[in-house]
């Protein structure tokens, strides 16, 4: 079946730092890849969506200066969480759809990445 | 756009008993319909959708659900839990066609009691 990984999957860092997660499709081309950021014991709330060689769409409400996404290649999408502070400690996780699909309503999701802000 | 509501935010049910977990969602179009598992520290799996056909629907693990068009429900049973099922179960709906967004349920909680 079609596997996402997630890097890394636990992280720590400073306020003020930036930090950089990595989501890939391991096994097929992922012409879209999601970003989802969710808080404990909730749901998992859409940040963007990112097409392969085009800019990530946000939702509303997602600071997309913040959150930087780039969907470099059709195996490959990274979000960057920039300037961090203790309130972007989050789990984050990513998911993709097979772009060979016909009807590419089934997303595949990474592991996700903790990320906590000291 | 559409809307997904879990009414129960837990549910505990002994070994072996049945369990259902209720997903009720919104939608002014058609729509395809989901029910994902993630247990601690991990992402989503799918445990089964619906697209078209048979309103019953299979998946795995023992779990199956009913789409329900007139009542708008899409509610997930297993006729048997093992402490293995404990985890939290995420419905979810998208419109049909093209690029769609899933909206995710609030999740329940099965804790499955010895």
């Amino acid at each position: 079946g079609a596997v996402v990984s997630q890097h890394p999957s636990w992280v720590i860092c400073k306020s003020g730092t930036s930090v950089k997660i990595e989501c890939r499709s391991l096994d097929f081309q992922a012409t879209t890849m999601f970003w989802y950021r969710q808080f404990p014991k909730q749901s998992l709330m859409l940040m963007a969506t990112s097409n392969e060689g085009s800019k990530a769409t946000y939702e509303q409400g997602v600071e997309k200066d913040k959150f930087l996404i780039n969907h470099a290649s059709l195996t490959l999408s990274t979000l960057t969480v920039t300037s961090a502070h203790p309130e972007d400690s989050s789990f984050y996780i990513c998911s993709a759809r097979d772009g060979r699909l016909g009807e590419t309503y089934e997303q595949y999701f990474g592991p996700g990445t903790r990320l906590t802000v000291t | 756009a559409q809307s997904v509501t879990q009414l129960d935010s837990q549910v505990p049910v002994f070994e072996e008993a049945p369990v259902e977990l209720r997903c009720n969602y919104s939608s002014s179009v058609s729509v395809y319909l989901f029910w994902y598992v993630q247990y601690p520290n991990q992402g989503l799996q799918l445990l089964l959708k619906y697209l078209s056909g048979s309103t019953l629907v299979k998946g795995i693990n023992g779990f199956e659900a009913e789409f329900n068009k007139s009542q708008t429900s899409f509610h997930l049973r297993k006729p048997s839990v093992h402490i293995s099922d404990t985890a939290e179960y995420f419905c979810a709906v998208s419109g049909r066609g093209g690029y769609q967004k899933v909206t995710f349920g609030t999740g329940t909680k099965l804790q499955v009691i010895p």
